[in-house]
């Protein structure tokens, strides 16, 4: 039982360049989000799903898209990347969602750095 | 609306001595409440968790945190600091009506031998 994966682990990005961020878990886990850490700063949501599908947008979407066509599967795309988009990306999913017992489960995250 | 407050930003104990990392929040509901702990470089792994049962909540690690309604607090303690303890520490909020968690900024807790 992995929990959840994400790759790649660092990643050096030229501004305007693309890339996909990648989480899996392994735990049949409806619930999956993204978030963003920035230095000195508590964890910020960036989209999240409830299931194959369903996507929304958290507190910081712009600048990124996600899909869910798998439960186990939740990629974070970001599209031109800017220096603003420097920060440790983690990902998570749950049983269920919130107001409920339902702790999440993070990934080791992954540093992105764009210059 | 929630929120998160973590009083301290950086709390540093000698090893053997208690640990008190304090938080507070704000809850138009009744809320559900974490402390999550972040090792250097890894990843968040759950402490604990108040879920409405007990108000005294015990973890991982002999760390425990009581949920106080009427001062709106949720401390988290540990009766004697090991080396290993040193890492950050978020207070977390779960919202009813939205998909996120809300996190305080983190209380790094720093041990001295």
């Amino acid at each position: 039982n992995a929990g959840v994966t994400q790759t790649p682990k660092f990643r050096i990005l030229k501004i305007g360049q693309s890339m996909t961020l990648q989480c899996t878990q392994d735990m049949n886990h409806n619930y999956m989000y993204w978030y963003r850490q920035d230095p000195g700063m508590g964890l910020k949501l960036i989209y999240y799903s409830v299931g194959a599908g369903i996507t929304d947008k958290g507190e910081v979407p712009n600048g990124y898209n996600v899909s869910r066509s798998t439960t186990e599967d939740f990629p974070l795309r970001l599209e031109l990347a800017a220096p603003s988009q420097t920060s440790v990306y983690f990902c998570a999913s749950s049983y269920s969602g919130t107001g409920s017992a339902y702790e999440q489960y993070f990934g080791p995250g992954t540093r992105l750095t764009v210059t | 609306a929630q929120s998160v407050t973590q009083l301290d930003s950086h709390v540093s104990v000698s090893e053997g001595t208690p640990v008190l990392l304090r938080c507070n929040y704000s809850s138009s509901y009744s809320p559900s409440l974490f402390w999550y702990v972040q090792h250097p470089n890894k990843g968040l792994q759950l402490l604990l968790k108040y879920t409405s049962a007990a108000t005294l909540v015990k973890g991982i690690n002999g760390f425990e945190a009581e949920f106080k309604k009427s001062e709106t607090s949720f401390h988290l303690t540990k009766p004697s600091a090991h080396m290993s303890d040193a890492a950050e520490y978020f207070c977390v909020v779960s919202v009813r009506s939205q998909g996120n968690l809300i996190f305080g900024k983190g209380t790094k807790l720093s041990v001295k031998p």
